[in-house]
């Protein structure tokens, strides 16, 4: 059983595209995150989703967008894509935000690469 | 950002003890040490955490000072499998923000 999945693993696409990224989680958790870890291999938080409410959005371009159908999901959309965007993305997951003492589960990543 | 320092990278033979360290010297008093792993091509993997006294699961130990500013990874018994990047973060119960440093890359030898 897979925690926490995503697709795809790889995406290769050009500069200028949309692309999406989905996340899910059957652990029953109320809160996901989407991760972007960069070449030097430093793995900053994007955004978290609690119940569907955006809570964290650290100063990414707005060209990203997370979406919530529900809490199992978090789907990550990126408009215009470009050269710098290229990096691991990984997906993850909690029970709660309130208590930073959480356990996040993270998925396996999805590796972009933008020529 | 990180802040955290750990060594770039380190040894371990096989059967013995990895010990690994993380500098938190700004650590704040509501901040907790977290420990993940990062095996290659996977996400990030939860070890384990603590606030000031040392924990033990069936992954490893957490050694931290008494000051607080620095704690020690402990796996017991290391195997090949446990090559990975080790990445110590401190996470602040107010602020939601976590950050991975570089981490130690740890390679277990046969």
């Amino acid at each position: 059983d897979t925690a926490v999945s995503q697709t795809p693993k790889y995406l290769v696409t050009q500069m200028g595209n949309d692309k999406s990224i989905k996340c899910e989680q059957n652990l029953g958790h109320d809160t996901m995150y989407w991760y972007k870890q960069d070449s030097k291999k430093f793995l900053k938080i994007m955004f978290s989703y609690n119940n569907k409410e955006l809570i964290i959005n650290e100063t990414v371009p707005n060209r990203f967008s997370p979406k919530s159908p529900d809490k199992a999901h978090l789907n990550l959309h990126i408009n215009s894509l470009e050269l710098g965007d290229s990096a691991v993305y990984f997906c993850a997951s909690s029970q709660e935000l309130t208590t930073r003492t959480d356990t996040q589960y993270f998925g396996p990543g999805t590796r972009l690469t933008v020529l | 950002d990180a802040k955290t320092t750990q060594p770039p990278s380190m040894d371990c033979a096989e059967g013995r003890a990895a010990n690994l360290p993380c500098n938190h010297s700004t650590i704040s008093g509501n901040e907790y040490v977290y420990w993940y792993r990062q095996i290659h091509s996977q996400g990030p993997q939860y070890i384990i955490h603590g606030l000031k006294n040392n924990e033990t699961n069936e992954m490893a130990s957490l050694i931290i000072t008494e000051d607080r500013k620095s704690s020690t990874l402990i796996l017991p018994h290391a195997t090949l499998r446990d090559t990975a990047v080790y990445y110590c973060i401190v996470i602040s119960y107010n602020t939601d923000k976590l950050i991975f440093g570089t981490g130690t890359r740890l390679q277990v030898f046969p």
